[in-house]
């Protein structure tokens, strides 16, 4: 079965370091990955998307990349953080367009 | 994607049916109607979709209107831990959207004892 694994689940970083987050994705080809935000109190915003190993769209503008060095890997970066990059950031997986299934997501508080 | 529309909050018994509203007025007719729900501090969980002809699975039952212009999530026996926020989602189905949805403000059910 596919499951999805996504680190850490919380993270406390200061204004201007760096920020890492990865999402795995275990038991399916080629899937359809995404990256979410959820601002407090806010619903789901898309900022990525890729349909394949280093091919992403960004949503929004940001202070936030993403990379995918590999095909069920997928990478949430910033040089330096920025107070409104707080957030819960949700990476999710899809094959078909209509189910996605997301991880646990990541709690992060920039400070 | 059209836009949908969702009461804030419901409440609901434990045991009883609870039955979420969705309007989606502008909807198109190549538009799907998804489900999800997000319960506390985790990532949404997909529940089900429908295009025009009402669906059931071991979760839920989708109840469309004729018109397609409005739909209802019935959870047909709600427990305590079906609390969370469900929301309603309309998009086109496959495409270059390759998944992107909209997600609003959502409805908070509430299931108490």
């Amino acid at each position: 079965s596919q499951t999805i694994h996504q680190w850490p689940a919380t993270l406390v970083q200061p204004v201007g370091s760096p920020l890492s987050l990865e999402c795995t994705v275990e038991g399916t080809s080629n899937p359809n990955l995404y990256w979410y935000r959820q601002a407090a109190g806010r619903g789901l915003q898309l900022l990525f998307y890729s349909v394949g190993i280093g091919q992403i769209s960004s949503e929004v503008p940001q202070n936030l990349s993403a990379s995918r060095p590999q095909d069920r890997q997928f990478i949430l970066s910033s040089k330096k953080l920025l107070l409104s990059d707080s957030g819960f950031y949700l990476c999710a997986w899809s094959v078909t367009a209509e189910k996605l299934f997301f991880g646990s997501g990541t709690q992060l508080s920039v400070l | 994607d059209a836009k949908t529309t969702q009461p804030p909050s419901m409440d609901c018994a434990e045991g009883r049916a609870a039955n979420l509203p969705c309007n989606h007025s502008t909807i198109s007719g190549n538009e799907y109607v998804y489900w999800y729900r997000q319960i506390h501090s985790q990532g949404p969980q997909y529940i089900i979709h429908g295009l025009k002809n009402n669906e059931t699975n071991e979760m839920a039952s989708l109840i469309i209107t004729e018109d397609r212009k409005s739909s209802t999530l019935i959870l047909p026996h709600a427990t305590l831990r079906d609390t969370a926020v469900y929301y309603c989602i309309v998009r086109r189905a496959g495409g270059t959207s390759y998944g992107k949805l909209t997600f609003g403000q959502g409805t908070i059910l509430t299931v108490h004892p």
